[in-house]
């Protein structure tokens, strides 16, 4: 059983569009971060949220920590080829382990 | 800076073959650890470390062993690898725990046949 179920696993969109990623859990994360993965390579952190309601903006990416800090969201506003990738998102269990979502693959088609 | 290196690249063992699965920061992190990624389940953590001498379990230690004799170097060793072990490996670092950033290497590809 997942512990942090993303959804979709799969998007597939044209340039231009909005697009939202979810990350849901049945657990209260003491911190939750999302992450961003090119093939090949290792994931790289693009946010960490740890307040309940906290929303943070990154150029065209929002993201957002649900109220009970068991769910976030990813919106991208007008997607680009750029964003093409793996999202993952991480929820802190305590201090010391990170569980991870199985990931949303997307790819942006120009 | 190199960051967070890995070596090797790739690997390919016979069922019952051991190895050792490098990893070395330059950061002077604190807490490092070790995931395994397979295709739709995202990074599930093996073991990790919040300081040199002291290692803990993760979500799947079973048939992987660890040691951090140093703040520089967290190794992972496969004692008889499985093909149930074949997956992407990567090692991760961080200042302080996992509420904090983690800097990921470039993985490493294990394939048991």
């Amino acid at each position: 059983t997942q512990l942090l179920e993303q959804s979709p696993q799969f998007l597939s969109i044209q340039e231009g569009e909005n697009l939202t990623v979810y990350c849901n859990s049945s657990s209260v994360f003491s911190s939750l971060q999302w992450y961003r993965q090119e093939p090949g390579e290792g994931p790289v952190l693009l946010v960490t949220v740890v307040t309940g309601g906290e929303v943070k903006k990154l150029k065209r990416l929002t993201f957002q920590f649900g109220d009970a800090r068991k769910d976030s969201s990813l919106h991208i506003t007008a997607a680009q080829p750029g964003d093409t990738g793996l999202y993952l998102c991480a929820g802190g269990r305590g201090a010391q382990k990170l569980v991870f979502g199985q990931g949303t693959r997307l790819t942006i088609n120009p | 800076n190199a960051g967070v290196t890995q070596t090797p690249k790739f690997q390919v063992l016979k069922t019952g073959q051991s190895m050792t699965l490098q990893c070395a920061q330059d950061m002077n992190h604190e807490y490092m650890s070790w995931y395994r990624q397979d295709p739709g389940m995202g990074l599930r953590l093996i073991h990790y470390s919040v300081g040199a001498g002291i290692t803990d379990q993760g979500e799947v230690p079973n048939g992987y062993n660890v040691s951090r004799s140093t703040t520089e170097d967290f190794p992972l060793r496969l004692l008889s690898a499985a093909p149930s072990q074949t997956s992407v490996y990567f090692c991760a670092s961080s200042y302080s725990g996992a509420s904090y950033e983690q800097y990921f290497g470039p993985g490493t590809r294990l394939t048991v046949t």
